[in-house]
């Protein structure tokens, strides 16, 4: 079975500045998909972004861009420019490509992000 | 297009009473699940739908049943409420189980059992 840690429960940034919040896998399987999902208070469940196991390339949306490094089972979350909005929960998130495991989403504990003006 | 929508969205219920979670999507996604958010836990799979009359359980299916007669709708059902089943429940779909395809989230229902 595939398991995600979030080994910070808690982390800070100052607005404006920039922030990496760890995520760290453990799987069999060479085909994947890892996700970060943002939570804010609203609980609503936002994917923020995405990172095809088969791509070196790190993924980049906007601000938020990753860094992965799949020798190490390594998927970081790097946010530029933080602001006020930003202020959330952060779930790393493993999807399994097939088998006894096919669909599921497996996700980490969760980092709570909070952004100070 | 509403996405997945979820009702209720807060229930209480009293130890030993059953409910039903509701779960509609207008997708026409084959693929649907349930997960359980607790705190430092992040979210469990409870059960999951391949498409209608299939269902399977995930990682904490004890106290749940689902069941999946169309292809819009995924209910959870709790027979009979537990406080420990207390929790924010959320159901997702997604176009098939496939890697690629991204699951798509509804809004939650946070549920007190007391």
């Amino acid at each position: 079975a595939q398991t995600v840690t979030q080994s910070q429960p808690e982390m800070s940034v100052q607005e404006a500045e920039t922030v990496t919040l760890s995520c760290t896998y453990d799987t069999s399987e060479s085909d994947y998909y890892l996700f970060w999902y943002k939570q804010p208070p609203s609980r609503q469940m936002i994917l923020v972004i995405r990172q095809e196991a088969y791509k070196q390339q790190n993924a980049t949306e906007n601000r938020f861009s990753v860094n992965f490094q799949k020798a190490a089972k390594s998927f970081s979350l790097k946010i530029s420019d933080s602001q006020l909005g930003d202020a959330a929960m952060y779930f790393c998130a493993y999807r399994s490509a097939g088998g006894t495991s096919y669909g599921k989403l497996t996700f980490g504990q969760g980092t709570i992000l909070t952004v100070h003006p | 297009n509403a996405g997945v929508t979820q009702t209720p969205k807060f229930q209480v219920l009293k130890t030993g009473q059953s409910m039903t979670l509701q779960c509609a999507q207008d997708m026409n996604h084959e693929y649907m699940s349930w997960y359980r958010q607790d705190p430092g836990m992040g979210l469990r799979l409870i059960h999951y739908s391949v498409g209608a009359g299939i269902t399977d359980q995930g990682e904490v299916p004890n106290g749940y049943n689902v069941s999946r007669s169309t292809t819009e709708d995924f209910p959870l059902r709790l027979l009979s409420a537990a406080p420990s089943q207390t929790s924010v429940y959320f159901c997702a779909s997604s176009l098939t189980g496939g890697v690629r395809n991204i699951q798509y989230f509804g809004a939650g229902t946070r549920l007190s059992v007391l």
